[in-house]
């Protein structure tokens, strides 16, 4: 799978667009990019995924230039129930096992 | 409908005891996943199941884990002579299929003292 590197956590305040933005030089062609969120003492839960150019769900909006090297997950106007763990994961979506890195840990402000 | 339940959600132990958790995938999830998460870590996979049989036991750290799902429905997963090292929250998920959508329980956090 590819190598990742996100940002280890970030703050912003309420009402404020967020962007996460992971890097994946490695991305091969086949990868998808997928991000899932993590509220204290839940399990992970998918949010969106994407392949190319843009993605847009009742969540969020992911971005991916055209050379996929990275991609950003927007999340808007955030309220302090956003406050969770973001994992930025790239590889096949026909997959038998997720592999996690440490993701980022967003922390919303009032 | 009903999420992927673990029992228990909290279990303490002591250095040396054998320990069971228990997942309830959502009704008709044909796979399951187990998980380990550390404090401040992403999820570790561990195993997973398509049906009754174990796919893939790669993430397994040692023989005294081990886990079964003898109907293809509740997987128990079991440790030996558990360690502290072996302290984690074990997140279980299931999925319609191996190509689809994982859903997540809300973990068993274990403590061995």
């Amino acid at each position: 799978l590819a190598k990742t590197t996100q940002p280890i956590s970030m703050d912003s305040y309420e009402g404020q667009e967020v962007n996460i933005t992971c890097s994946h030089n490695n991305i091969a062609t086949n990868d998808y990019i997928t991000w899932y969120q993590q509220f204290p003492s839940q399990g992970p839960r998918f949010i969106i995924q994407g392949y190319k150019t843009k993605v847009t769900n009742e969540v969020a909006s992911l971005f991916i230039p055209a050379d996929r090297k990275s991609s950003t997950l927007s999340l808007p106007r955030v309220s302090l129930s956003d406050t969770a763990v973001y994992y930025c994961l790239v590889g096949v979506p026909v997959n038998d096992k997720i592999i996690f890195g440490k993701g980022t840990r967003l922390h919303i402000l009032p | 409908g009903a999420g992927v339940s673990q029992t228990p959600s909290n279990k303490v132990t002591e250095k040396g005891k054998y320990v069971e958790l228990r997942c309830d995938p959502i009704s008709g999830h044909t796979a399951l996943y187990w998980y380990r998460q550390s404090l401040g870590q992403g999820p570790e996979f561990l195993i997973y199941f398509q049906g009754t049989g174990a796919a893939d036991d790669s993430g397994l750290p040692n023989d005294r884990f081990f886990a079964v799902r003898p109907e293809g429905s509740v997987s128990t997963l079991k440790i030996q002579r558990t360690e502290r090292g072996d302290s984690a929250v074990y997140l279980c998920a299931s999925s319609l299929t191996t190509s689809s959508e994982q859903f997540f329980g809300p973990g068993t956090r274990l403590t061995v003292l």
